[in-house]
């Protein structure tokens, strides 16, 4: 079955990195998301990254994608109060019409 | 940009009340989606629909039906509201998928629904 785990809270310092990090079961995701959501508001995709690339960066953000271990992480260089949001990961199943399957989302704090 | 508007932000209601929770998108997207956000849980899938008319089950579809009579609307409906359905109620929508393209979603700000 398919199932996405992430761990729930994460505290970093301002100007720090910050690694959240996800590991899903389902083999057959074609495509792997991270969401970012602010306090009161709906999900923003934030990137994505395709089942067969293991590395994607854009601007202040690496994903990485482990195929192997079914592991998937977000690294926020110089990390901001303005990061501070709950971060979901999402696997997308092809067989499966394409259906997202989200984590239970990761509370990012960042402390001055 | 595409729009995902959610009718209410917040709203409370009686248990055994019917309740309805609106989404309308204005891209024209084939498949919307309704999920029900809980902390520690994240996002479960309760029903989607591929096209008007259409509706399939997700994976907590009980105490809920939906209805899809026009391509832009998504209706989720509360049959008989219960305390264990207070909940962020999210909605979403996105293009029929194109082969070797994203399946980009685009969520609602969503709905805070308090069952007392």
């Amino acid at each position: 079955g398919e199932d996405v785990e992430q761990s729930l809270f994460l505290s970093v310092r301002e100007g720090d990195s910050s690694v959240i990090n996800c590991t899903y079961t389902d083999s057959s995701s074609t495509y792997l998301y991270w969401y970012k959501q602010e306090p009161g508001a709906g999900l923003q995709l934030l990137t994505y990254i395709f089942s067969n690339m293991d590395m994607k960066q854009d601007q202040r953000l690496t994903v990485l994608l482990n195929k192997k271990d079914k592991h998937l992480s977000l690294r926020i260089a110089d990390t901001q109060t303005g990061d501070s949001a709950i971060y979901f990961c999402a696997e997308t199943l092809y067989n499966q019409g394409g259906k997202l399957i989200f984590g239970q989302g990761t509370e990012l704090s960042v402390k001055p | 940009d595409v729009k995902v508007t959610q009718s209410s932000r917040y709203l409370v209601k009686r248990t055994g009340e019917k309740v309805f929770l609106e989404c309308v998108q204005d891209m024209d997207h084939e498949n919307m989606f309704w999920y029900r956000q809980d902390p520690g849980l994240g996002l479960r899938l309760i029903y989607f629909s591929y096209d008007v008319k259409m509706k399939e089950k997700g994976d907590i579809p009980e105490g809920y039906s939906v209805s899809r009579e026009k391509k832009e609307r998504f209706s989720l409906i509360l049959e008989s509201a219960s305390t264990n359905q207070t909940s962020m109620y999210l909605c979403a929508s996105r293009a029929t998928r194109d082969r070797g393209r994203v399946y980009g979603y685009t969520f609602g700000s969503g709905t805070r629904l308090t069952v007392v």
